[in-house]
């Protein structure tokens, strides 16, 4: 079966502190998907990053990095000098091959970022 | 481009009614997925739609129903509510029926008395 954990349910930070939020994924295929998405108060769900499973280069953008290692299945999100405005809840999401399932979620993390 | 969005953005209905949901994709998408977000439950897939057909589906009871036109965009219905409908339901559109990325709305913020 196919699922997303994500282990810390809130993360608080000061501002200009850097932060990890964890996500473990399982599944028995191998051609997935994983992404990140952020979601504000507003609840609007931010797309942040797609991933296919052969790609296992890490990505940095802006403040925003994302390191995936396929040898413990994690797919983990730092964000670099944390901002208030960083403040929300992430989630991480599984998807497979197409005609097996859609996204999978993870019970997200918030984060709350203090200034 | 215009993003997803999604009608009404709040509703109040009570136990036994029905209401309907709105969606319209980003121009140039064809598929359509629904999700309910409730704090119990967290995000969970409701169904997807691409070029009119029901794609796949989630483990929802037969209340929750959809459709999609020939434009693209998608209704969800919900009939026979019940106090635990109340959710925020979120529409996301992508290019096709793949695995391709999807893109939220804002949500429909259910609540039922």
């Amino acid at each position: 079966a196919q699922k997303v954990t994500q282990a810390q349910t809130e993360i608080s930070v000061v501002e200009k502190e850097d932060v990890t939020l964890d996500c473990v994924y399982e599944t028995r295929d191998t051609t997935y998907y994983l992404f990140w998405y952020k979601q504000p108060p507003s609840g609007e769900l931010v797309f942040l990053i797609r991933r296919n499973s052969f790609d296992e280069q890490n990505e940095i953008s802006g403040r925003y990095s994302w390191n995936f290692q396929k040898s413990t299945s994690s797919f983990n999100f730092t964000i670099t000098a944390s901002q208030v405005v960083d403040s929300a809840v992430y989630f991480c999401a599984l998807s497979g091959p197409l005609g097996t399932y859609k996204y999978i979620f993870g019970t997200g993390t918030r984060l709350k970022v203090l200034a | 481009k215009a993003g997803v969005t999604q009608t009404p953005r709040y509703l109040i209905k009570t136990r036994g009614q029905q209401v309907t949901l709105s969606c319209s994709p980003i121009s140039g998408h064809r598929s359509v997925s629904w999700y309910q977000q409730t704090p119990g439950q967290g995000l969970q897939f409701l169904f997807e739609y691409f070029s009119e057909t029901q794609r796949n589906k989630g483990n929802f009871p037969g209340r929750f129903s959809g459709r999609q036109f020939s434009n693209s965009r998608s209704e969800m219905n919900v009939s026979t509510l019940e106090l635990g409908d109340s959710a925020l339901y979120l529409c996301a559109s992508s290019l096709t029926q793949s695995t391709d990325t999807q893109y939220f709305g804002p949500g429909t913020r259910l609540t039922v008395l």
